[in-house]
């Protein structure tokens, strides 16, 4: 099973505050990642935290905390065009493989 | 032209055929992986590549095989195609260990009928 969890769909009316919650049973990565995906389209890459706290870029902010083993994204000023799927990622050092989160799809509502 | 490059996008095929799916990339990556994502289930790894001779499974390898021919193409085979292998595919490159930026290609829609 996935060992990163994150909730399955949230949705929220557009100028909001989104939280996604990625909690995670492994050890020993490198850091987590957020990707987005728009329907239809390829996952890209939006931000990554090598170190515990919080990285923010633009409206997007992303917070990890390794003794909580609990990483988060959160989505500012909620617009139309930030509906897509959202998935947190490690590259796992035993293996170095890049491992994904079963994704968070957001729906921002009018 | 895109970074990362996969052909066919659409795929329609039988039961029992055998499909090769392709990947390139210009983006002078070492490391490659070749992706599933069904509904519901995010992106599970089927292979990954970290160089032309490093070959390694994911968690989902069974009923695929990949050969990597060169730095830039990393190729994922399904020998004899079945019905729950009906997917959305996804070839992904990274530059260096550690590196959790990941590149995307658009993707290749299988169906097998």
């Amino acid at each position: 099973g996935q060992s990163l969890e994150q909730p399955s769909e949230v949705t929220a009316v557009e100028g909001a505050i989104v939280q996604i919650n990625c909690t995670y049973q492994t050890s020993g990565f490198y850091g987590l990642s957020w990707y987005q995906q728009h329907d239809g389209g390829a996952p890209t890459f939006l931000s990554y935290n090598a170190l515990d706290g919080l990285e923010e870029t633009g409206r997007f902010s992303s917070f990890l905390s390794r003794s909580d083993s609990y990483g988060y994204l959160l989505l500012q000023e909620l617009q139309m065009k930030d509906s897509a799927s959202y998935f947190c990622a490690v590259i796992k050092a035993a293996g170095n493989k890049l491992t994904f989160g079963g994704g968070t799809r957001v729906l921002v509502k009018p | 032209d895109a970074d990362v490059t996969q052909t066919p996008r659409n795929r329609i095929t039988k039961t029992g055929k055998r499909i090769m799916l392709e990947c390139s990339q210009t983006k002078g990556h070492d490391r490659m992986y070749w992706y599933r994502q069904d509904p519901g289930l995010g992106l599970r790894l089927i292979y990954y590549s970290f160089d032309v001779k490093d070959i390694n499974k994911g968690e989902i390898s069974d009923g695929y095989s990949v050969s990597r021919q060169a730095q830039a193409k990393f190729s994922l085979s399904l020998e004899s195609a079945i019905p729950n292998q009906t997917a959305l595919y996804f070839c992904a490159t990274s530059a260096a260990r550690g590196d959790t930026e990941a590149f995307f290609g658009q993707g290749t829609r299988l169906t097998v009928v």
